[in-house]
Order: structure tokens, then sequence, then C-alpha cells
């Protein structure tokens, strides 16, 4: 079967660092997204990994390893605006099997 | 920028119901899906289309079905609406392929959602 496993919650302060695991298990795996949604809104892309490694955008990094089947998303100098919901997702070759989503509190 | 509409944000529909909702993308792209969401199950997938007038099932699609007759609008179809059926539905699209030489992302966007409560 498919199944995808990340925390469900996850606390930090502001101006932290967080890292967000996921491990999954898939057949016909193309690549990791992320996704980010907040509380009433849409879930938005934030980055996609098709190679091992670390993917850097801004404030956001996103790593995979594929022998290992685990990747993560690293969130640095965390902001209040960052309290949100995190899904991984593994793509295949038209659609998305998505986990089941981390809630991120941020800390003043 | 890429824009995903859906025909409602609140919907109360009654038991036994056909509830029909619309999605609408300007993208030009050729995936279209729509999911459900709920508390602590994440998204799952109701049925996706690849093209017109073709569609694929997801995960849950029981008492679901779908229309794409244009390639721009996806409709998913409650043929008897349930109180299970009360849940989240957003409909999302992505572009099959990565344009010539740009490794494709299958980046999804997705509409705002729509509430359906089911009495």
């Amino acid at each position: 079967g498919q199944s995808l496993e990340q925390p469900s919650e996850v606390t930090a302060v502001e101006g932290a660092i967080v890292q967000i695991n996921c491990t999954y298990q898939t057949s016909g795996f193309y690549g990791l997204s992320w996704y980010q949604q907040h509380d009433g809104g849409a879930p938005t892309f934030l980055s996609y990994n098709a190679l091992d490694g670390l993917e850097e955008t801004g404030r956001f990094s996103s790593f995979l390893s594929r022998s290992d089947s685990y990747g993560y998303l690293l969130l640095q100098e965390l902001q209040m605006k960052d309290s949100a919901s995190y899904f991984c997702a593994v793509s295949g070759t038209y659609k998305y099997i998505f986990g089941t989503g981390t809630r991120l509190k941020v800390l003043a | 920028d890429v824009k995903v509409t859906q025909s409602s944000r609140y919907l109360v529909k009654r038991t036994g119901e056909k509830v029909f909702l619309e999605c609408v993308q300007d993208m030009d792209h050729e995936n279209m899906f729509w999911y459900r969401q709920d508390p602590g199950l994440g998204l799952r997938l109701i049925y996706f289309s690849y093209d017109v007038k073709m569609k694929e099932k997801g995960d849950i699609p029981e008492g679901y079905s779908v229309s794409r007759e244009k390639k721009e609008r996806f409709s998913l179809i409650l043929e008897s609406a349930s109180t299970n059926q009360t849940s989240m539905y957003l409909c999302a699209s992505s572009l099959f392929r990565g344009t010539s030489g740009v490794t494709p992302t299958y980046e999804q966007y997705f509409g705002p959602g729509t509430r359906l409560t089911v009495t």
C-alpha cells in the first residue's frame, strides 16, 4: 500500500528553527512535495524534491533521501505567520498522495 | 497567476439531494483533481482527470461522480448526499508535464474550497 507519516503537531518559538519529517511508502515515486495551508485557506506549494539532497528557497529548505524513503521540511527564522499546517505529498505520474499534515504552532 | 475557482465557499444541502460542485481553472492545465479534507485525515483524493472526458478514481470515490466536458471545468457530483459527506472539498489543477527543458514539479494549484454541510 501507499502511506505517508508525519508528526501531527510541532511547536516552536519565534526565531527558532524547526524540522518537519516525512516518511513514505509508495510505488511509482517521482518526488516529494511540501504544501502549506493556513486555517481557512487553500494549500499552497512550497517545494519539490525529485533527487536526493537539499533544496533551499529562502527561509525554507526541503530534503529528500530516496534510499531511506524520507524527507523533511526545514523552516528557519520562524515567524508568527509560519503558523499553519504543512503537508508532505508524494507524486506519481498524475496524482499526489498527501500526508495527514503537521500543525505548526509558532509562539511569541 | 494561476487561478482556480470553485462555485461556492459554503453550501448546505439536505440528505438525499443531488449536489453539484463546480471547479474552473484558467491556466490550460491538463490535470484536475477533487479532494476532500477532514480533520486528522489530510487531503484524500476522490477523483482526478488528466484530459477532457477522462476520469480516474482516487482513494475514496464511493458516493461521488465527476464530469469533465471542457478542459477548464471539472465538476464533482454527489448523487445522493449523505451526512458523512459533510466536509471541505478542494479542487486542484496541474500541468501534465513540465515545459521543454524544465523538470516538472507536478505542482498543484488549489481552489479556495467549498465547505459542504449535509443535514
